[in-house]
This record gives C-alpha cells, structure tokens and sequence, in this order.
C-alpha cells in the first residue's frame, strides 16, 4: 500500500516556470526522499531531508518537510525540458532503507 | 549511471509459469531492495536482503522470493505468476554506511499473458 498522496498528480508548466509539487505520508518517518524517474525506467535519487530538518537545497531543488503536518513539498526552479519526468516522494520510517512512496507526480514542461 | 544492472530488461511469460529476475548492485554496497511498479502507481516494497539475508519483507505472498550472493549481487524469483505480476521490477542497492538514498536500476518489465 502506498503511504500517502502526492499533489497534485500531474503538472504542466513552462519552460523557466517554478514546479511545486506536495507530499502528504501517514506515520512517522526518519527520512523522507524525492526521486525522479523518466519513462518508466530506473529511479534517480534527487535529495533527502531527515526529521529534524525543515529545508534542504539542492542546485535548483528545494525540499521542505513539516512532520507536524506529515508534508513535504519539492519546488524545481527555472524549470527545463529535460526535467519532465514523474517525481516521487518516499517515506523512510525507521532509517533502514525500506522505502514507502506516493503515487508520483507527472511534471511535463513546455518549450 | 547508478552501476546497477538488471537482466533481462524485458520477459513474457504466460500465467502459472516461474520466473527470476537478476541485479548486480554497485560496488560497495551490501544491501539489496526489491520493488515492484504496476503501471501509473508507486513503487511497492518487496523485501530487502542485507549479508545474503532476508532484511524485512513487504505485503508480498511467499510465491516471492529471493537470494542474495556472497558479491552482494541478488536474484527475485516469482512461482505460480498471476496477471497482476505484470509489473516494472526495480532493483536498488545501497550500504548500511550511506546516508539512506537507494540507487535504483533500470528495472526489469514483466508482462505476463
């Protein structure tokens, strides 16, 4: 079973458009991580950000995590071509690596 | 370039038979995690296996099983497939050293008729 819902499930922007896309996880979590994957192919990490942590940069990345909330949000800056994909978020519950993720978001961007 | 490799990439099979699916993780890493993706969804936990041990499971029947090698590399074995099987299989490595990030192959897609 998933543990929870991303938001919204897809996304069409703009070439240099901001994206945001939101997680939203049921349980507590050590850690919670975004991937990216192209295509139905393999899942690329992009970042992780742990629970006593509020925000995490990354090149154009942002994560934000509020456990009291049990959310997160991604915000992809200047967005490009190359970064329509489908974007997940995965909850780690305990620190040993077995990854619960949401049902994605599908970020298309437009030239 | 994660250095995960999956084979096959694709397979057919039809409904009763069996089938593996092989991962060689990066080097380094001692710690092997399954998922299966149907399509449109989420990754789902199969189970993960750490010193050619099973390392906690998923909601998955038993007719799912795996091994893992003295190399770390690992195999996922389904008996008795079912239609809903067909799926994206992943295959992601890591070490109990890193800091929790799973470096994932290209996954292996079952179809089965």
């Amino acid at each position: 079973s998933q543990q929870g819902e991303e938001d919204p499930q897809a996304l069409s922007i703009q070439e240099g458009e901001n994206a945001t896309m939101n997680c939203s996880y049921k349980t507590s979590i050590n850690n919670l991580q975004w991937y990216r994957q192209n295509s139905g192919r393999g899942l690329v990490h992009l970042i992780l950000i742990r629970s006593n942590e509020r925000e995490k940069h990354s090149g154009r990345l942002r994560v934000t995590l509020d456990t009291s909330k049990k959310s997160s949000s991604l915000l992809i800056t200047a967005s490009r071509a190359a970064d329509t994909a489908s974007y997940f978020c995965a909850t780690d519950a305990s620190g040993a690596q077995k990854l619960v993720f949401g049902q994605g978001t599908r970020l298309t961007i437009n030239p | 370039e994660t250095g995960v490799t999956q084979s096959p990439t694709h397979l057919i099979k039809t409904r009763g038979q069996q089938v593996t699916l092989r991962c060689s993780s990066q080097s380094g890493h001692n710690t092997v995690s399954w998922y299966q993706q149907a399509l449109g969804q989420g990754p789902q936990f199969i189970f993960q296996y750490y010193r050619e041990e099973e390392n906690g499971r998923g909601n998955f029947p038993p007719r799912f099983s795996g091994l893992q090698f003295p190399n770390y590399s690992s195999e996922l074995n389904v008996n008795a497939l079912e239609l809903d099987d067909s799926a994206l299989y992943l295959c992601a490595s890591s070490s109990y050293r890193n800091t929790g990030e799973l470096f994932f192959g290209e996954g292996s897609r079952l179809t089965v008729l």
